[in-house]
């Protein structure tokens, strides 16, 4: 079985832009979390897509959203984009709620 | 509110040593206690798992010792390796009511010297 993949694997923007990630999880999984790893927070939860329904929701301004298709593939966008928005941007897939399997990610860079 | 708080942040074993992290965690509705190896420039990927009706797993060389009581659980790398030498991320999540939202101890760096 294919693993969860991510693109683009890295993008660099300008502050003020938005950016688009997408996620496609492992065939079957139907539930996909978003995380952002940096150096200073670590590792936090953005949110989680359920059968195309936001099942939860970590503490991220509303720059931050989501959203799932019926083929469970998930893209995030982040508008207005800020320096601190630099970061690693993970996407896990699973069957229900615990098993995760994340992606390679995608590394955004904000100048 | 940091829910899961990790040690040592950083170790170095000798190769054939074993490596120990620790764990703890305040909300005592976790109930799905998984562990993640990271490697430069790749996602975590999921090494082993445990829930609060065990107090121990192991898979091959990688045990979990779970102590619900203290409201601890740590990992035990036997023989470790030089290709063990990752970070290491514990997590902790409430499966029936959160859904998969995992919340992550801030991660080991561990480097095994040969």
């Amino acid at each position: 079985k294919a693993g969860v993949t991510q693109t683009p694997r890295y993008l660099i923007k300008t502050r003020g832009q938005q950016v688009t990630l997408s996620c496609s999880p492992i065939s079957g999984h139907r539930s996909v979390s978003w995380y952002q790893q940096t150096p200073g927070q670590g590792l936090q939860f953005l949110f989680e897509y359920f059968s195309e329904t936001q099942r939860n929701k970590g503490n991220f301004p509303g720059r931050f959203s989501g959203r799932q298709f019926s083929n469970s593939r998930s893209e995030m966008n982040v508008s207005t984009l800020e320096l601190g928005d630099s970061a690693l941007y993970l996407c896990a897939s699973s069957l229900g709620s615990d098993e995760q399997y994340f992606g390679p990610g995608t590394r955004l860079t904000v100048t | 509110q940091q829910q899961v708080k990790q040690s040592p942040q950083s170790l170095i074993v000798q190769k054939g040593g074993i490596s120990i992290i620790n764990c703890a965690y305040e909300n005592t509705a976790f109930d799905y206690f998984p562990w993640y190896q990271q490697f430069p420039g790749k996602g975590p990927a999921l090494l082993i798992a445990i829930r609060p009706d065990v107090s121990e797993k192991k898979e091959g060389r990688f045990t979990i010792s779970f102590n619900k009581s203290a409201k601890q659980f740590s990992l035990h790398i036997m023989d470790s390796q030089p290709g063990d030498s990752a970070t290491y991320f514990c997590a902790a999540s409430v499966p029936k009511t959160s859904g998969s939202r995992l919340t992550f101890g801030e991660g080991t760096q561990l480097t095994v010297n040969p």
